[in-house]
């Protein structure tokens, strides 16, 4: 079984569209996250929720709005597509306690094209 | 904020050790990590580090100076699969759980 699955795994859309990302782990952690990868491969955080509680917030347009509906899921729901916004956008789960390494676990991963 | 630095691309033989450096700075450290992706997919786990020292797993090492603000991975016995890139990744102290990732090291294994 998939610990951390998304889908699509592949989207071309055309600017201006609106589309979603769904994200689930079946790990039993309680935060999940939102990464995105550009084409230089940098690996950059979007998002950061902790048992349905937004946390992490950086600096990403409004356009980008994400959805915990509980600690098992969290959606990525982009408005308005821009070319610009053509990235492979990563979901990922982590269990955060004190002593532990709070090991970083990644999805597959979302091909996003906007033509 | 943090800032960390790796070597963009490195080439090693089948069978010879290879060595990643990561530098960084950060306001406040919590943990260093080490990824692999390969190209095409998920990152995925391989060392973290906390402490200064070595940490050994198999064929992989990681490495920790946090006076230095340094670390590397080493990875020995290199074989066709390890070509991949490796993101050495940073935990500052602030809330969330936040992880900085360095750009990654392409690494190419040659026969």
């Amino acid at each position: 079984d998939t610990a951390v699955s998304q889908t699509p795994k592949y989207l071309v859309t055309q600017m201006g569209n609106d589309k979603s990302i769904k994200c689930e782990q079946n790990l039993g952690h309680d935060t999940m996250y939102w990464y995105k990868q550009d084409s230089k491969k940098f690996l950059k955080i979007m998002f950061s929720y902790n048992n349905k509680e937004l946390i992490i917030n950086e600096t990403v347009p409004n356009r980008f709005s994400p959805k915990s509906p509980d600690k098992a899921h969290l959606n990525l729901h982009i408005n308005s597509l821009e070319l610009g916004d053509s990235a492979v956008y990563f979901c990922a789960s982590s269990q955060v306690s004190e002593g532990s390494g709070n090991t970083i676990y990644f999805g597959e991963g979302s091909w996003l094209t906007v033509v | 904020g943090q800032n960390i630095d790796q070597p963009t691309e490195m080439t090693a033989t089948e069978g010879a050790i290879v060595q990643i450096n990561c530098t960084y700075q950060t306001s406040g450290f919590n943990g260093l990590f080490w990824y692999q992706q390969h190209a095409g997919e998920a990152p995925t786990f391989l060392s973290y580090n906390v402490l200064d020292g070595l940490e050994e797993k198999g064929r992989f090492s990681s490495f920790l100076s946090r006076s230095k603000g340094y670390s590397y991975l080493l990875l020995k016995e290199l074989q066709m699969k390890d070509s991949a890139s490796y993101l050495c990744a940073v935990r500052g102290k602030a809330a969330g759980n936040k992880l900085t990732f360095g750009g990654g090291t392409r690494v190419l294994v040659k026969p």
